[in-house]
């Protein structure tokens, strides 16, 4: 079975400052790793993912992720955050052996302050 | 939102109705996917469709109906045996899953109340 924990309902951050979004996943197998950002009464928008390879992962607008195996975890980061970023992040999981099923955790929410 | 259309925006249902949410994408996508929004609970999976003419129940298929005539189309139809079918839906597509990395990409979504 597979499952991801965003253990922070929503986060708080003023604008230029850094942001971290939190998650934290189990699979039997080698995961596959998404995230996603929503805007409100929008579809989801693909962000970046981790299948193999290095660690530290880059994505679209200034996004990136670290995957980090010994915590199970794949924290979402951006080094000066935008009043724009604010939206609703959700991290997803999939193992080898769920080909098409992705686990989404319960979302958090993203509030950036100018 | 890409290639993929949902429509209608808004859907209303009176009770004991059935309604059909339209989901159609110009990605050449063999896989296709529903997804229903609760608020604080992530996207939960309610069919998929690997194929033309194939599809699966996902986690939570009852009250819910799906075809997949075209590779192009994949229409869910919520009937009146969904008890409590206020919600967001999602459709999403991904080329055909053969390795677990394919990424799923999502319509804009159809949010669905009831009279």
């Amino acid at each position: 079975a597979q499952s991801v924990a965003q253990p922070e309902d929503q986060v708080n951050v003023a604008e230029g400052n850094p942001l971290t979004v939190k998650c934290t996943y189990s699979v039997s197998g080698n995961p596959y790793l998404f995230w996603y950002v929503q805007y409100p009464n929008r579809g989801l928008q693909f962000l970046l993912k981790y299948i193999t390879g290095d660690n530290l992962v880059k994505g679209s607008y200034g996004f990136e992720a670290e995957f980090n195996k010994s915590q199970t975890s794949f924290h979402l980061k951006k080094p000066s955050a935008l009043v724009s970023d604010s939206a609703l992040y959700f991290c997803a999981v999939r193992d080898a052996d769920s080909w098409g099923k992705l686990q989404f955790g319960a979302g958090t929410q993203v509030v950036v302050t100018p | 939102d890409g290639g993929i259309t949902q429509s209608p925006k808004y859907l209303f249902r009176k009770e004991g109705q059935n309604v059909t949410l339209s989901c159609e994408q110009n990605l050449n996508h063999d896989a296709m996917y529903w997804y229903r929004q609760d608020p604080g609970q992530g996207l939960r999976l309610i069919y998929y469709s690997q194929i033309v003419n194939d599809f699966q129940k996902g986690d939570i298929a009852e009250g819910y109906s799906v075809s997949r005539e075209k590779k192009e189309s994949f229409p869910l139809t919520v009937t009146s045996a969904q008890k409590n079918p206020t919600a967001f839906y999602l459709c999403a597509s991904s080329i055909r899953p053969t390795s677990g990395r394919e990424t799923q990409y999502f319509g804009p979504g159809t949010r669905l109340l009831v009279l």
